[in-house]
């Protein structure tokens, strides 16, 4: 298996715009979570997914954040419009079970 | 509310023993994991510990005392290639998957 995919890998944008970042979970795994990780703040839950199910978005920053997984093999997180201050490394993980998470490469978001 | 604590940075020399310490406050507990995450890198998972005791697994062991809200990591037998990051997390909730994770152990491991 390839391992949870994401893209783009680095995005770089203006405040204002709209973002949307991608994750193909592990074939089989039935969660999917995003995180956000800033030196600042560290590793932070934004939300998370059971069987295409969103389960605990109490992460989710403010209304502008957004996700959907339509199907099990994909889901979107968007920003909408985005800020200098969500400037951040986003992580999606995916897993079969509750003991080990499988995170993938990241998104580096830049917005300026 | 959930809280985590873990030393923000630890030195140790090439070869030698480290352990990573990590107390937690949670409403709930279910388990303690560690990630290990390398500059630029995603975090990697190490070990889980559900019940007392150690867990070993190759050169990494983690213990876990859930009388005391408490668990470390050990590494044994260092090399240059563990400098990274090390997070506690612990699952809070029953039936749920997500982990609130620590702020992380920066270990540099020096000749």
């Amino acid at each position: 298996d390839a391992g949870v995919i994401q893209s783009p890998r680095h995005e770089v944008t203006e405040m204002g715009q709209e973002v949307t970042l991608r994750c193909k979970p592990i074939s089989g795994h039935d969660y999917l979570f995003w995180y956000r990780q800033t030196m600042m703040r560290g590793l932070e839950l934004l939300i998370y997914f059971n069987n295409n199910v969103p389960i605990d978005d109490s992460g989710m920053p403010e209304d502008r954040f957004s996700a959907k997984m339509p199907n099990a093999s994909f889901s979107t997180l968007k920003i909408q419009p985005s800020e200098p201050r969500d400037s951040a490394v986003y992580f999606c993980a995916s897993t079969p079970r509750h003991n080990e998470q499988f995170f993938g490469p990241g998104t580096r978001l830049t917005v300026l | 509310g959930q809280s985590l604590e873990q030393p923000s940075e630890v030195t140790a020399v090439e070869g030698a023993i480290v352990q990573i310490n990590c107390t937690y406050q949670t409403s709930g507990f279910y388990g303690l994991s560690w990630y290990q995450q390398h500059d630029g890198g995603a975090p990697t998972f190490l070990s889980y510990n559900a019940l007392d005791g150690l867990e070993e697994t190759g050169r990494f062991s983690s213990f876990l005392s859930r009388s005391d809200s408490y668990g470390y990591l050990l590494l044994q037998e260092l090399q240059m290639k563990d400098s990274a990051s090390y997070f506690c997390a612990v699952r809070s909730q029953t039936g749920a998957n997500n982990l609130f994770f620590g702020t992380g152990t920066r270990l540099t491991v020096i000749p």
